[in-house]
């Protein structure tokens, strides 16, 4: 079975400080990666997903992740966050050979708040 | 990106009483999910359902949990006999076929008295 470690639980920047969000994954075949942020009060939304090709994915508002296969990681990256990414994101990894309905798993989430 | 709805979006009951949450699908998702989150902690797999069967459910999903999809319509999560510990954020989440991503509803907050 695979799981997701996220060890970043609270993390405070200012605003247009840089944001780096650990995520490790461990599973030992093909897997799927997905970032999902949750703002206050929010459904989960999808930031940025890699499925396969260029390991450097590009997502919305300006967020990034990098899948190294030999780390089993895939952090989220943002050069300058902003007030408005005050929210909590998660990581997450689904293996697409397990079945057609193969369900994700979620890390624990890291709460990340900006400040003024 | 589409819009999963979910009702109730909050529910409150008595120990031992049976609740239903519903989402309604959107068109030509196949795939339909069960997620919860309790306070604090990070959101759980509950259950799969395609074709109108479950695929997959986690040690959570015990015999107090079903999920229907009566005649196409919405998907539901019944919990037979509510414990305490059922109390969390239920999330509904769909996609459609091969690698499309999930998207998730707003969820119910479950609160058992």
């Amino acid at each position: 079975a695979q799981s997701v470690s996220q060890h970043n639980h609270h993390v405070i920047l200012s605003e247009a400080a840089s944001l780096e969000l650990g995520c490790n994954y461990s599973y030992g075949g093909t897997v799927n990666l997905f970032w999902y942020v949750q703002y206050p009060g929010q459904h989960l939304q999808l930031l940025l997903k890699y499925f396969s090709g260029d390991p450097l994915v590009k997502g919305i508002k300006g967020f990034e992740a990098e899948f190294i296969k030999s780390k089993f990681s895939f952090n989220l990256r943002k050069p300058s966050v902003q007030w408005s990414d005050t929210a909590e994101y998660f990581c997450a990894v689904n293996a697409p050979h397990t079945g057609t309905a193969s369900k994700l798993t979620f890390g624990t989430g890291t709460r990340l708040q900006v400040t003024l | 990106e589409p819009e999963v709805t979910q009702t109730p979006s909050h529910q409150v009951t008595q120990m031992g009483q049976e609740v239903i949450l519903r989402c309604v699908p959107i068109s030509n998702h196949l795939y339909f999910y069960w997620y919860r989150q309790i306070l604090g902690q990070k959101v759980e797999f509950l259950v799969s359902f395609y074709n109108n069967e479950i695929s997959e459910k986690s040690e959570i999903f015990d015999d107090q949990f079903s999920v229907e999809r009566p005649d196409g319509s919405n998907f539901t999560l019944k919990i037979r006999s509510t414990k305490l510990e059922d109390s969390a954020m239920y999330f509904c989440a769909m996609r459609g076929g091969g690698n499309s991503p999930l998207h998730f509803g707003n969820g119910t907050r479950l609160t058992v008295t």
